[in-house]
């Protein structure tokens, strides 16, 4: 198994800003991605974020709205860039070994 | 277009009643995977189902993969309030790790 915790756990943001949220294990992993939960909504898959290289994007994703760091194998960050309300969402952090393990969540408004 | 339908969305019941929760697709996946989602918290892995047919039970939980590996289904027997909580199914394609959630289905189960 793996122990995700992810910071900042909630934030309440201005439009037009930006967030950063962090993401840790507790183990080193190859596999991980951020996922977002819209009020209501069930999960999707934003990128993969990969190690040493720039992250894979899934579809309606683009790297200048959503950058994504992997410095090693046990951390991660995505940026939420130039807010609007329409990102308010839970951002998720999983990770795989075989099975998938999902991070507390980050919950984001945006007035 | 949701790849992967899920019913029902909503579902409240008595304690002690059963019922099922269906994952349909017109896809084919490698594995599905159940989870049960808290408010605040993230997704919590139930299960993995892999093989077609596969039929695994977790407690009051049955599990089943349909044969062709497009369908699976959750049934709950004897629900109880602890239960309550929002369900989502999964399906990882091509053995690539990453996961489409159904549209998820909110159960509360009334004491």
């Amino acid at each position: 198994s793996a122990v995700i915790s992810q910071k900042p756990s909630r934030d309440i943001c201005q439009r037009g800003t930006s967030l950063t949220i962090q993401c840790q294990v507790d183990s080193q992993v190859t596999m991980m991605f951020w996922y977002r939960q819209q009020p209501g909504q069930s999960l999707t898959l934003i990128a993969t974020a990969n190690q040493g290289s720039e992250a894979t994007y899934e579809s309606g994703f683009v790297i200048d709205k959503f950058p994504i760091s992997r410095p090693n194998l046990t951390f991660s960050t995505l940026t939420v860039s130039n807010m609007s309300p329409e990102d308010s969402s839970i951002y998720l952090c999983s990770v795989t070994t075989g099975e998938s393990f999902f991070g507390p969540g980050t919950r984001l408004t945006v007035l | 277009t949701q790849l992967l339908e899920q019913s029902p969305q909503f579902l409240s019941i008595q304690e002690g009643e059963n019922l099922t929760v269906y994952c349909n697709s017109s896809s084919v996946f490698s594995s599905l995977q159940w989870y049960r989602q808290e408010p605040g918290e993230g997704p919590v892995l139930l299960v993995t189902v892999v093989t077609g047919g596969e039929v695994k039970k977790l407690k009051r939980l049955t599990f089943q993969f349909g044969d062709a590996r497009k369908d699976s289904s959750l049934h709950i027997t004897a629900a109880q309030p602890g239960d309550t909580g929002l369900y989502l199914c999964a399906g990882e394609m091509d053995s690539s790790y990453k996961l489409i959630f159904g549209s998820g289905t909110r159960l509360l189960v009334r004491p």
